[in-house]
């Protein structure tokens, strides 16, 4: 059962708009989530994070926004740019257990 | 550069073999996570280990095993390999074991295993 679910495989953005990736997760013990990028060939980049006492969190063109009663989180890019292609992974965490959870990722293209 | 090592970074092996990756955290890190990438699996948690001792236990088979040394770094012992081992495995380490405002987990460049 997945506890940290990335329905959408791929997106493709044109240049300069903006990139929404979406993340749901189903164990309400989550407290903290995380937003990781990973290149090919590369290991996964750490993005941006958030906490479940906040629902925005904003570094640069990266916000994430987690609605807790909808167990949803959303990372968005703005202006997407070349250099943003990448799959994103969302990954969640307990206090109580310290496991990171990761989704499946979401392959993000930017289209010139 | 993440400042978290893993080797080899390439390994062939045959089907019912055992092969050992190793992993040295970012200086200061307490933490090694151990995580599977797979085509249709995504990133899967395997273990964690926090300054030397066993954290946290995910998805990790009974055919593999893990630990982590005084110094810190650590290793995946895999064994009686089949097909469907073959993947990434990327190792991630964090300073501490809780989640936090601070945590972060840097992760490796991975090696990829190939069963034959």
């Amino acid at each position: 059962d997945q506890q940290v679910k990335q329905n959408s495989p791929s997106l493709s953005v044109q240049e300069g708009r903006i990139s929404i990736l979406n993340c749901d997760y189903t164990n309400s013990m989550f407290d903290y989530f995380l937003w990781y990028k990973k290149y090919p060939a590369e290991g996964p980049t750490f993005l941006i994070s958030i906490s479940s006492i906040k629902d925005k969190n904003e570094d640069g063109r990266f916000t994430v926004f987690l609605n807790k009663s909808a167990k949803h989180l959303s990372l968005h890019i703005v202006p997407s740019q070349p250099g943003d292609s990448a799959v994103y992974f969302c990954a969640a965490m307990s206090n109580r257990d310290d496991k990171i959870i990761f989704g499946k990722g979401t392959r993000l293209h930017i289209l010139p | 550069d993440s400042g978290v090592t893993q080797t080899p970074k390439h390994l062939i092996t045959a089907t019912g073999q055992r092969v050992t990756l190793r992993c040295s955290p970012r200086s200061g890190d307490l933490s090694v996570y151990w995580y599977q990438q797979s085509l249709d699996q995504g990133l899967q948690f395997l273990i964690q280990y926090y300054n030397g001792e066993e954290r946290a236990k995910g998805n990790i088979l009974e055919r593999f095993s893990a630990q982590q040394f005084p110094d810190l770094h650590s290793e995946l012992n895999l064994s009686s390999l089949e097909l469907g081992d073959s993947a990434l495995y990327f190792c991630a380490s964090s300073v501490d074991a809780g989640a936090s405002l601070d945590t972060e987990a840097f992760f490796g460049q991975g090696t990829r295993l190939t069963v034959v």
